[in-house]
């Protein structure tokens, strides 16, 4: 059973570009979560998706920021226009869901190190 | 939302034991988490404990719980090179989104 796998493992872009980052979540989880990692921190929550929804953004920036997570295929998390504070790097995690037995634990991926120039 | 507090560094000698300490805000987390976190890779699950408990220990991890002070410790015996990481506690909110402390880079001298 692969684990969460995530692509690319590092990203650069330029001030102004898009960066995709992808996630697929391990084999049978419904649940993904994006998290931030920046510079000698711990991780900040950014987003919870189930298929297809949106479950809780409230970690996400307003702007320049969305996820998604559809039917078919990874989740998404995408940065509009980076600048260098994006600089960081995301995780993304999953569980299966309220059904398991330990419905909380998280499964990390690897996680996408992002460098804007 | 939650805040979840770490001592930043901790120095040991291989073969002593190390004591990571953590604070917690939400008491009604189910469970309490301990992450580990090599130099460039993702977090690696350790241990957890359920929130009835005050103690579980597995293998060289012994996991400290005390609901009344919020506190949380992990305790590594015996500790090794290996063991040189940084180590996160994390607790979730009732809405599954976990909340991290800063980390604890824990550095093991030869």
């Amino acid at each position: 059973n692969a684990g969460v796998m995530q692509n690319p493992r590092h990203l650069v872009r330029r001030r102004g570009q898009e960066a995709r980052l992808r996630c697929s979540p391990m084999k049978g989880h419904s649940h993904v979560y994006w998290y931030r990692q920046l510079p000698e921190e711990g991780l900040k929550f950014m987003v919870y998706l189930q298929k297809e929804n949106i479950i809780d953004e409230s970690g996400m920036p307003k702007e320049r920021f969305s996820a998604e997570f559809p039917k078919e295929g990874p989740s998404i998390l995408r940065i509009q226009q980076v600048v260098r504070g994006d600089s960081a790097a995301y995780f993304c995690a999953s569980s299966p869901g309220a059904l398991s037995g330990r419905a909380n634990e998280q499964f990390f991926g690897p996680g996408t190190r992002l460098t804007v120039l | 939302g939650e805040d979840v507090e770490q001592s930043l560094f901790l120095s040991v000698r291989e073969g002593d034991s190390s004591v990571i300490n953590c604070t917690y805000t939400d008491s009604s987390s189910t469970y309490l988490y301990w992450y580990k976190q090599e130099p460039g890779a993702g977090l690696q699950l350790l241990t957890y404990i359920f929130s009835n408990m005050d103690m579980k220990q597995d293998q060289r991890l012994t996991v400290l719980l005390n609901k009344k002070d919020k506190h949380l410790s992990l305790r590594i015996a015996d500790t090794q090179t290996g063991d040189s990481a940084i180590y996160f506690c994390a607790e979730p909110d009732n809405f599954n989104k976990f909340y991290f402390g800063s980390g604890t880079k824990l550095n093991v001298k030869p």
